[in-house]
């Protein structure tokens, strides 16, 4: 099982700053790889798939890179509704792995 | 507009079952993979199980192999998960997901499985 690490554990951010969030695979995972946003009470959310294609009616702000093991998703300028948590998770192969999250807090 | 829509859950003793029902709509079921993910309450999310469109492969995670069986009527809409011999980790939201391209973009809302005595 390919393990997917995740960090930080929690980002403490202002609003209009930069977010940089990273996830390492145990092994490679090619491009398999794609970004969630969760807020609480709601269903994890696609935002990033094939580790830097942004999915249907997600902000530009949003991006994906990174291949093989090492990935990082960026949010260019935080909005408050941006603040929640963050899951990598890849699909490379079965069983697919998520990282254990990021939790993007207000500074 | 795409819709999944899970029922099911609920309090069930330990060694109990359960029959999870994800109710697809606004696609067409029979062309797509689908998956059950959940979540326990304030932690991670894990891949439970998948099935391919026409029910030829299943998949499972380790932690249900043997106990949790997947599903799918695709002249009802509908995917299942049966979940015999429940264990108090098992509690968790379970969540339906599409497969497809982009993968994994449509969730349900959950359904909450409690397992306690």
């Amino acid at each position: 099982e390919i393990v997917m690490t995740q960090s930080p554990a929690t980002m403490s951010v202002s609003p209009g700053e930069r977010a940089t969030l990273s996830c390492r695979a145990s092994q490679s995972v090619d491009n398999t790889l794609a970004w969630y946003q969760q807020r609480p009470g709601q269903a994890p959310r696609l935002l990033i798939y094939g580790a830097s294609t942004g999915a249907a009616g997600v902000p530009a702000r949003f991006t994906g890179s990174g291949s093989g093991t090492e990935f990082t998703l960026t949010i260019s300028s935080l909005q408050s509704e941006d603040f929640a948590i963050y899951y990598c998770q890849h699909y490379n192969d079965w069983p697919f792995t998520f990282g254990q999250g990021t939790k993007l807090e207000i500074k | 507009e795409v819709q999944l829509v899970e029922s099911g859950g609920g309090l069930v003793q330990p060694g109990g079952s359960l029959r999870l029902s994800c109710v697809a709509s606004g696609f067409t079921l029979r062309s797509y993979w689908m998956y059950w993910v959940r979540q326990v309450p304030g932690k991670g999310l894990v891949w439970v199980s998948r099935i391919n469109p026409d029910e030829s492969v299943t998949r499972y995670a380790d932690s249900v192999k043997g106990r949790f069986t997947i599903s799918r009527d695709n002249a009802r809409n509908t995917v299942y998960l049966q979940m015999n011999s429940l264990r108090a980790e098992d509690t968790a939201v379970y969540y339906c997901v599409r497969g497809g391209s982009p993968p994994f973009e449509y969730w349900g809302q959950g359904t909450p499985v409690t397992v306690s005595s």
